[in-house]
């Protein structure tokens, strides 16, 4: 089936520095793929998404490229902030047909330092 | 637009009892779905509606677990006989077909 494998955590970084968390997946067809930020006792936010091959999605100074040859999304920021501190997770959907259903990794706690 | 909203957002329980969570999703969104989210995990998918339909049901769904999107609005889920093994995050998500789905704040599940 499909997965996400994202890498592992923890990851403590100064403020000001630059930030790669990797994810790459698994699917059948063509899915869609997005990162999802969670602040500490909050919900799951969407941070940004790509739906086809060299997508790039964006916010917040973050971005992520969708790489169907080498099946990546990396997230990467120029120069974080404390207020990035949170758990990252990087999430295919299974295209437009069916459920859509999100297939999340394992999550990346991200930790900024001042 | 007032987002996902779930209540309870926290919930303790005796193993054996029976619990209901709720969510109400976007008001306009067809699809609603439910997700399980355990400590140090990624959120898991649990099940799917469209409008008032359960379409898809994830292996994870046991017996002990029910859910419901009565009138195509809100959806309830429960667990009857809690387990230990239950306890986590469970999480709603709500969309449009063929959009992006938003969660709410979840329903945190500790069974004693």
């Amino acid at each position: 089936g499909d997965s996400v494998t994202q890498m592992e955590g923890p990851v403590t970084l100064s403020e000001e520095a630059f930030l790669t968390i990797n994810c790459t997946y698994t699917a059948t067809g063509y899915p869609s793929l997005f990162w999802y930020v969670q602040y500490p006792g909050e919900g799951l936010q969407l941070l940004l998404k790509a739906t086809k091959a060299d997508d790039k999605g964006s916010n917040k100074g973050f971005e992520a490229t969708y790489r169907k040859e080498t099946t990546s999304f990396h997230l990467e920021k120029g120069s974080v902030q404390v207020s990035d501190s949170a758990v990252y997770f990087c999430a295919l959907s299974d295209g437009n047909q069916g459920a859509q259903k999100l297939v999340f990794g394992q999550g990346t706690r991200l930790t900024i330092n001042p | 637009d007032t987002g996902v909203s779930q209540d309870p957002r926290h919930k303790i329980t005796k193993r054996g009892q029976n619990v209901t969570f709720r969510c109400d999703p976007i008001s306009e969104h067809n699809r609603l779905y439910w997700y399980r989210q355990t400590l140090g995990q990624g959120p898991e998918f649990l099940t799917y509606f469209q409008n008032e339909a359960q379409l898809e049901k994830s292996r994870l769904l046991s017996d002990r677990f029910s859910a419901e999107r009565p009138k195509g609005s809100f959806s309830t889920l429960e667990i009857q006989r809690t387990e230990q093994g239950d306890s986590a995050m469970y999480l709603c998500a709500s969309s449009a077909s063929g959009g992006w789905q938003y969660f709410g704040p979840g329903t945190r599940l500790t069974v004693t």
